[in-house]
């Protein structure tokens, strides 16, 4: 199947941690993303993690890979009211597909 | 990094008419373009993948003559709404991929069949 799931809603207040997670169904995926949407906006890619990696850190982002229970996170340290936007995982199905999550909306407080 | 833009970013057109979005490339040479649709408050769908100088894939439940895609040149993608209706309200984002495997994506496109 190509369902990709993720929580609907997070809310956090600023300078707490966000944890957005993720569940994927196929094992073959070879790359797994992360891209922000904010409102009436395209996709920004900030991370993405290769399929044979468990971890994967670019400053405040930190990418967890359990390949074995097809879950993704995506921890966001010090979270900032300008991070709030919807936040998409995504897995590369081959060589072209990209199959997105159903999308989390992320919601920081003052 | 790598710019894709869309032309327009909003449009408004009555039903029974056609209506043409187009995805650029800015600074690179796109061999692969794809179309997705974005319902409201939903994920991304995959509406098709173009190569340059081929015939589009679509995926399955998309409907190739209604949503015609062409991609006549390593920078330039369009996709053609004919016949618009109430329904085909929606986000539409493109993306390119040059040659990596990196997609980069456009800043959409809000459609409004009235």
């Amino acid at each position: 199947g190509e369902d990709v799931e993720q929580s609907l809603f997070l809310s956090v207040r600023e300078g707490d941690s966000s944890v957005i997670n993720c569940t994927y169904t196929d094992s073959s995926s070879t790359y797994l993303y992360w891209y922000k949407q904010e409102p009436g906006a395209g996709l920004q890619l900030l991370t993405y993690i290769f399929s044979n990696m468990d971890m994967k850190q670019d400053q405040r982002l930190t990418v967890l890979l359990n390949k074995k229970d097809k879950h993704l996170s995506l921890r966001i340290a010090d979270t900032q009211t300008g991070d709030s936007a919807i936040y998409f995982c995504a897995e590369a199905l081959g060589f072209q597909k990209l199959v997105f999550g159903t999308g989390t909306r992320l919601l920081v407080s003052p | 990094g790598a710019v894709v833009s869309q032309h327009p970013s909003r449009v408004i057109c009555k039903s029974g008419t056609s209506v043409k979005i187009e995805c650029r490339s800015l600074d690179f040479q796109a061999t692969t373009m794809f179309w997705y649709r974005q319902f409201p408050k939903k994920s991304l769908m995959l509406m098709a993948t173009s190569n340059e100088g081929s015939k589009a894939t679509y995926e399955q439940g998309v409907e190739k003559d209604k949503f015609l895609i062409n991609h006549a040149s390593l920078t330039l993608s369009t996709l053609t709404v004919t016949s618009a209706h109430p329904e085909d309200s929606s986000f539409y984002i493109c993306s390119a991929r040059g040659r990596t495997d990196e997609q980069y994506f456009g800043p959409g496109t809000r459609l409004t069949v009235t």
